[in-house]
């Protein structure tokens, strides 16, 4: 069975500039989450969708990201403009359904913003 | 907010040794998880607990759900090379609402 799939692993980017990251979850799995690790902590949740629609956004800096799974299917998670702060890991995650917190990570987009 | 303490911070262990590290919540949780992670890699879950007092191992670890259902503890029997990485505790009140994690125990065996 495929993994979660993301890309890019990493991208470099000046402030200001936008990037944007996809995610392809587990086949199947109605669940997917973007999460942001800054190195030293825990993931962060940013936004969580069951199927097409958003669960779960309050953590999201709205003002400069955006996430979409239009399909229900993959997702991709924009930054516009890029700040200095949001250098991290962001990870997708996907589970079956919201019920559970069994949660199955990609390996993650590194961003780094100079 | 909830927060959740988990400690150690760091671990420096000979290989060969037992390790503890534990989670501890400010309120009452009824799911907690444990996720490793590997450099470059994202989190693997390595068990999930769903009664308090309920007790799961996963070869030479075992995670114990606390019976107060403000903590839970992780441990590893005869610790590995391939132990080494962070170790998660995640933990929720309920399926309605998102899980929260702790900052993590870096586990090191000391050469």
């Amino acid at each position: 069975e495929a993994g979660v799939a993301q890309s890019p692993r990493y991208k470099i980017i000046e402030k200001r500039q936008s990037v944007a990251f996809w995610c392809n979850p587990i086949s199947g799995h109605a669940t997917l989450y973007w999460y942001q690790q800054i190195l030293g902590q825990g993931p962060k949740l940013l936004i969580q969708f069951q199927n097409n629609g958003v669960v779960d956004d309050s953590q999201l800096p709205k003002d400069r990201f955006s996430a979409e799974r239009l399909k229900g299917v993959d997702s991709t998670l924009k930054i516009q403009p890029a700040k200095l702060e949001d250098s991290a890991v962001y990870l997708c995650a996907s589970s079956l359904d919201r019920s559970t917190g069994e949660l199955f990570f990609g390996e993650g987009s590194r961003l780094t913003v100079l | 907010g909830q927060q959740l303490n988990q400690s150690p911070q760091s671990m420096f262990i000979q290989e060969g040794e037992d390790v503890s590290m534990n989670c501890t919540s400010s309120s009452i949780f009824n799911t907690w998880l444990w996720y490793k992670q590997d450099p470059g890699e994202g989190p693997v879950l390595l068990i999930a607990l769903y009664k308090a007092g309920e007790l799961t191992s996963n070869g030479r670890l075992t995670a114990q759900f606390g019976i107060t259902r403000k903590d839970s503890f992780l441990n590893i029997s005869a610790s590995i090379p391939s132990d080494v990485g962070i170790y998660f505790c995640a933990g929720r009140p309920g399926s309605n609402y998102q899980l929260i994690w702790g900052a993590g125990t870096k586990l090191i065996i000391k050469p």
